[in-house]
């Protein structure tokens, strides 16, 4: 199994620059999760999707952010227009029956940098 | 407060030495507790569940006390390779379930 597959590894952009983030789940897993992690905040938990379909998305910052999951092997993380502040490293991850049963398959991340 | 607080640390124990950390929750409705591992700069791992009986497995025993409001995670015999961050994760019901992280608790290993 290639596990969660995240792109890009790293991005630097302007401040005001869209930024498109991607995620592949693990085959087979129904549920999708964006984290940010920071060192003042820690592992946030942006938006979660079951089946496709998002199911928490409370913890987007704001409208500058949002997430698709068009079809079960892929997913987006969308910020327009990018600001320093999110500065972060922001993580994937899929699970097979929900978090409270599974564990959270993490990606490698995507650290991105706004200048 | 945090809905899920840990020590940062970080702890700096040798070789050989028995360490323990805790996890506050401030939710009394959180029902599932899991301890995930994270290298520098690498993503979290599972590392254990944690169950209301207690478990352990091998050199890492992990403990839950509602009561209390906190869940625990005891390293005995400590490697070099135990260096990492540990953060407890706690997932609460309530219309959806989120898992939700500590900031984690740094732990080095020296020899």
């Amino acid at each position: 199994d290639a596990g969660v597959i995240q792109s890009p590894r790293h991005e630097v952009t302007e401040m005001g620059q869209e930024v498109t983030l991607r995620c592949k789940p693990i085959s087979g897993h129904d549920y999708l999760f964006w984290y940010r992690q920071t060192m003042m905040r820690g592992l946030e938990l942006l938006i979660y999707f079951n089946n496709n379909v998002p199911i928490d998305d409370s913890g987007m910052p704001e409208d500058r952010f949002s997430a698709k999951m068009p079809n079960a092997s892929f997913s987006t993380l969308k910020i327009q227009p990018s600001e320093p502040r999110d500065s972060a490293v922001y993580f994937c991850a899929s699970s097979s029956q929900g978090p409270t049963n599974s564990p959270l398959h993490f990606g490698n991340g995507t650290r991105l940098t706004v200048t | 407060r945090k809905e899920v607080e840990q020590d940062p640390g970080p702890f700096n124990v040798p070789e050989g030495a028995t360490v323990a950390f805790n996890c506050t929750y401030s939710n009394s409705a959180s029902q599932s507790f899991f301890w995930y591992r994270q290298d520098c700069r690498k993503e979290p791992k599972l590392l254990m569940s944690v169950y209301s009986s207690g478990n352990e497995d091998g050199r890492f025993t992990a403990q839950l006390n509602r009561a209390s409001q906190y869940i625990s995670l005891l390293i005995r015999d400590s490697k070099l390779s135990d260096s990492a961050t540990y953060l407890c994760v706690v997932i609460t019901s309530g219309g959806s379930y989120i898992p939700t992280f500590g900031r984690g608790t740094s732990l080095i290993v020296h020899p």
